[in-house]
């Protein structure tokens, strides 16, 4: 185990709503990661948060935003869903933005 | 930004035979390769990394080899099990501004027949 642990771990959504994904880092770790795994696919990356910024964002549009708290766990917020939107979202935590990155187990998202 | 490309996308060998995935990265800037193993339903799980300052690493089956000057690296794996199989995934670390993402290969599917 990573000590990365996501919450929740399904979650079914209709088209047009929101929905909020929760991320605990693991203890001592100020980096969080997110990344969207498609069916099939390599992970992409979605946005990294250091130290409660954004440190950097992938090829995602404006509705995916984030939040890093002082405890340094992690949201990630999708708006007006759509059903590409669908797949399997991983966060990951590292001591610092260079570092390894360990991964939670997903949430698994189904937009119908 | 960078690029990476993975090869093959399946990969069928016995048990007990040697199994090599390789992987191509286009910014020559980047300096950390990490790779992960994913099970079906699960997280990946990194098995081994390399470091641009580093040709080669090795942990009991499984090695990592880099070459900078053709920028690819490969996955060894010697003596597969069925264990082994899973979806390998290889990447490259993007040094962008002030952050870095981890940029993945569409991964490779290892079967491993007993």
């Amino acid at each position: 185990e990573t000590g990365v642990t996501q919450s929740p771990t399904h979650l079914i959504k209709t088209r047009g709503q929101q929905v909020t994904l929760r991320c605990s880092s693991q203890s001592g770790h100020n980096t969080v990661s997110w990344y969207q795994q498609a069916l099939g696919q390599g992970p992409q990356f979605i946005f990294q948060y250091y130290r409660e910024e954004e440190n950097g964002r992938g090829n995602f549009p404006p509705r995916f935003s984030g939040l890093q708290f002082p405890n340094y766990s992690s949201e990630l917020n999708v708006n007006a869903l759509e059903l590409d939107d669908s797949a399997l979202y991983l966060c990951a935590s590292s001591l610092d933005y260079r570092g390894l990155s360990f991964f939670g187990q997903g949430t698994r998202l189904t937009v119908v | 930004g960078e690029n990476v490309e993975q090869h093959p996308s399946t990969l069928s060998v016995q048990e007990g035979d040697s199994a090599v995935i390789k992987c191509t990265y286009s910014d020559s800037a980047s300096n950390y390769f990490p790779w992960y193993k994913q099970e079906l339903g699960k997280r990946p799980q990194l098995i081994i990394d390399i470091r641009s300052n580093v040709g080669e690493k090795k942990d009991q089956r499984i090695a990592v080899t880099l070459n900078k000057t053709a920028k690819h690296f490969s996955l060894h794996i010697t003596e597969t099990q069925p264990e082994d199989s899973a979806v390998y995934f290889c990447a490259a670390i993007e040094a962008n501004q002030a952050g870095t993402a981890l940029i993945f290969g569409k991964g490779t599917t290892l079967s491993v027949s007993s």
